[in-house]
């Protein structure tokens, strides 16, 4: 399965702040999704990367708030913009195993950034 | 809305004992179910994927079960080590190709 290298791994950020998350797969895949576990929570799908074209917000998550760039096939970005103390938790890239873009079998993630925001 | 609970939320033993704990997925539209095993400031590292009612799967000391009719999946954990401390993730992948995960179960295991 493919590895991913995420950064940064942790980061203590001011409200009003952005900040962007950085995920390198060693593979070249077509989809990358960005997940996000808030204290207590379910890991929840932000959205889709997809290259060449805009990300996939699944519900209750913008653009605005969350833009993603996805400029080749092994490289994606997630900013979390204007950051409030809401916005702590811990945010993980992935990529599905198995290449069905489906997630059946699956999915490996990176090592996950744990953000506080102050 | 599909909800995936697992339960307890977080649990403490003691090294050499066995513990279990549950995952509650929604049995309709089911077509798999994944099982994680995340240590922290590690990546989560999948266990299992379970298709088929009845399945059983085992890895080393780690083993699960699934029951697709009833929507349960147990993880089995025998004689426990310090090193499985780590939060235990379920997921559901359903045919609306959509993976909805739980929260986890928390494991501590005291030396």
């Amino acid at each position: 399965s493919a590895v991913i290298s995420q950064k940064p791994s942790r980061d203590i950020c001011q409200r009003g702040t952005s900040l962007t998350i950085q995920c390198q797969v060693d593979s070249q895949v077509t989809m990358m999704f960005w997940y996000r576990q808030q204290p207590g929570q379910s890991l929840t799908l932000i959205a889709t990367a997809n290259q060449g074209s805009e990300a996939t917000y699944e519900s209750g998550f913008v653009i605005d708030k969350f833009p993603i760039s996805r400029p080749n096939l092994t490289f994606s970005t997630l900013t979390v913009s204007n950051m409030s103390p809401e916005d702590s938790s811990i945010y993980l890239c992935s990529v599905e195993d198995g290449g069905t873009g489906r997630g059946a079998y699956g999915y490996t993630f990176g090592s996950g950034t744990r953000l506080t925001v102050v | 809305i599909l909800n995936v609970e697992q339960s307890p939320q977080s649990l403490h033993v003691q090294e050499g004992d066995s513990t279990n704990f549950t995952c509650s997925f929604p049995s309709s539209n089911f077509y798999a179910l994944h099982w994680y095993r995340w240590e922290t400031a590690k990546s989560p590292e999948a266990l299992f994927v379970m298709t088929l009612n009845g399945d059983e799967k085992k890895k080393g000391r780690i083993s699960a079960t699934l029951n697709t009719k009833e929507g349960y999946s147990y993880l089995y954990i025998k004689g426990s080590q310090p090193e499985d401390s780590a939060t235990y993730l379920c997921a559901s992948y359903t045919g609306g190709f959509k993976t909805i995960f739980g929260a986890g179960t928390r494991l501590f295991v005291k030396a």
